[in-house]
């Protein structure tokens, strides 16, 4: 079966740095996207890797290991806006989005 | 960035009614479009794709009489959830993509609350 598996929850602390990770084993890959997602809201799209290596946008960045079926958000110098729910999303042969359940990232001053 | 506009925000219906949801991609062509569930504290979860001018795939355990699908132009998708129930209160969300290997562009998501 398809199965996308990243931490229920993490905590940290505002000015520092967290790493959010994400394990897949789907039927092909496509690509892989970070999601970030405040409560009650839709989505909205972070990054997309396809290739190995490191995506840096800003304070985000990404990293993705096909061959160990693994990727991670790095987020740098968090703020309380930060606080959300981060979505790991792997786009399988079908071109299907396989969504994980969500990492919460609870931000403290 | 592509945008995707989802009406209405919030809906609240009495039992038994139905609720129709619209999904416009404003200016771009979805050729495909999916409908999304979220429960509380929960992941999204795949209703169903529709690709335009054909019937919607939806996924095991949607009911396709319940959750109507509609795809009949490249920017305007809807989901009509028919005779709801307490049950069917849930966030729903749309997204589009203009097909190939693309992000996929939310809309903004309607909260159901069926009493």
């Amino acid at each position: 079966g398809q199965n996308i598996d990243q931490p229920t929850e993490m905590t940290a602390t505002e000015g520092a740095i967290v790493q959010i990770n994400c394990t897949y084993q789907t039927s092909g890959f496509n690509g892989l996207f970070w999601y970030q997602q405040h409560a009650g809201e839709a989505p909205t799209f972070l990054s997309y890797n396809v290739l190995d290596g490191l995506e840096e946008k800003g304070r985000f960045s990404s990293f993705l290991s096909r061959s160990k079926g693994y990727s991670y958000l790095l987020l740098k110098e968090l703020q309380m806006k930060d606080s959300a729910s981060y979505l790991c999303a792997v786009l399988d042969s079908n071109y299907q989005l396989i969504w994980g359940a969500g990492t919460k990232l609870i931000i403290k001053p | 960035g592509a945008v995707v506009s989802q009406h209405p925000s919030r809906v609240i219906c009495k039992s038994g009614t139905s609720v129709k949801i619209e999904c416009r991609s404003l200016d771009f062509q979805a050729t495909t479009m999916f409908w999304y569930r979220q429960f509380p504290k929960q992941s999204l979860m795949l209703m169903a794709t529709s690709n335009e001018g054909s019937k919607a795939t939806y996924e095991q355990g949607v009911e396709k009489d319940k959750f109507l699908i509609n795809h009949a132009s490249l920017t305007l998708s809807t989901l009509t959830v028919t005779s709801a129930h307490p049950e069917d209160s849930s966030f729903y969300i749309c997204s589009a993509r203009t097909g190939g290997i693309t992000e996929a562009f939310f809309g903004q998501g309607t909260r159901l609350t069926v009493v």
